[in-house]
C-alpha cells in the first residue's frame, strides 16, 4: 500500500542549531515533492517545491534534498528560531492530487 | 485577492443532521481539494475537482459524504446524517492547475471545524 512517512511525531531542537525532519514514501512514483508548514488553528502554508529531477533546492535558511532512489526526502531549518515551531508536513504529488504525511511538530527553544 | 475562502469557520450540528461547508477557491484557481484533519493527526485526502468534475474521490466516504464544484459557486462538502466520528477539521484548498501540471501548490483555507454532539 501506499505510504508517506514523516520520521517522527515531536522534535525538539535549541535555537541555533540545525532542524531536519525526514519524509519516507512507499509505492509512489511522484512528479515533485513540497513542503508547508501548519501552525496550530491553521490551514498549511507551502514553503518549498522540488521537483523528481532536482536533488537540492533552498530558500533562505530551508534546503530540501529529494532522492528518488532511497525514496526520502530531507528538510533543513538552518539557525533555527522560536518562530520556526510548528508542524512541517510533506506532501507528494501525483497525477490525480497531492497525498500528505502526518507531520513533524517541531518546538525550538530559546 | 482574498485567498481561499472556507465557511463557516465552526460548525456544531447533533448527531442525524447534515453538516454543508463552502469553499470559495482563490481567484483565478479552478481546481479545489478536500482534506480533513483529526487532532494531532495529519491531512487526509478525501476529494479532487475541477469545475463541474469530481477527478479523483478515492478519499471519501462511500456514505452520506459528496462534494460538488459548479460551474457557479462555491465548492460543497455535504455530510449527510452526521456521526461524531465526522467530528473534525476539514481543510480546502486550491491551486490553478491540475495535478499533473507539474508545479501544483496548494493554497488553503483556515479551515472549518465541525463538532458532532
Amino acid at each position: 500500500s501506499q505510504k508517506i512517512e514523516q520520521n517522527s511525531e515531536a522534535l525538539n531542537i535549541q535555537e541555533g542549531k540545525t532542524a531536519t525532519l525526514t519524509c519516507n514514501y512507499t509505492n509512489y512514483s511522484p512528479a515533485y515533492l513540497q513542503w508547508y508548514r501548519q501552525d496550530p488553528g491553521r490551514g498549511p502554508v507551502f514553503l518549498l517545491l522540488i521537483r523528481e529531477n532536482e536533488k537540492e533546492k533552498r530558500k533562505e535558511r530551508l534546503k530540501v534534498t529529494f532522492d528518488t532512489t532511497l525514496k526520502q526526502s530531507l528538510f533543513h531549518i538552518t539557525a533555527s528560531q522560536p518562530a520556526d515551531s510548528a508542524t512541517y508536513l510533506c506532501a507528494l504529488g501525483t497525477a490525480n492530487d497531492m497525498r500528505f504525511g502526518a507531520g513533524t511538530r517541531l518546538t525550538v527553544k530559546p | 485577492n482574498a485567498g481561499v475562502m472556507q465557511n463557516p469557520r465552526h460548525l456544531v450540528r447533533r448527531r442525524g443532521q447534515e453538516a454543508r461547508l463552502r469553499c470559495s477557491p482563490m481567484k483565478g484557481h479552478s481546481h479545489v481539494y478536500w482534506y480533513r484533519q483529526l487532532p494531532e493527526e495529519g491531512l487526509k485526502f478525501m476529494v479532487y475537482l475541477q469545475k463541474e468534475n469530481i477527478i479523483d474521490e478515492s478519499g471519501m466516504p462511500k456514505e452520506r459524504f459528496s462534494a460538488e464544484f459548479p460551474k457557479e459557486g462555491p465548492s460543497i462538502l455535504r455530510i449527510q446524517q452526521v456521526v461524531r466520528g465526522d467530528s473534525a477539521a476539514y481543510f480546502c484548498a486550491s491551486s490553478p492547475g491540475g495535478a499533473s501540471s507539474g508545479a501544483n501548490v496548494l493554497t488553503f483555507g483556515a479551515g472549518s471545524r465541525l463538532t458532532v454532539l
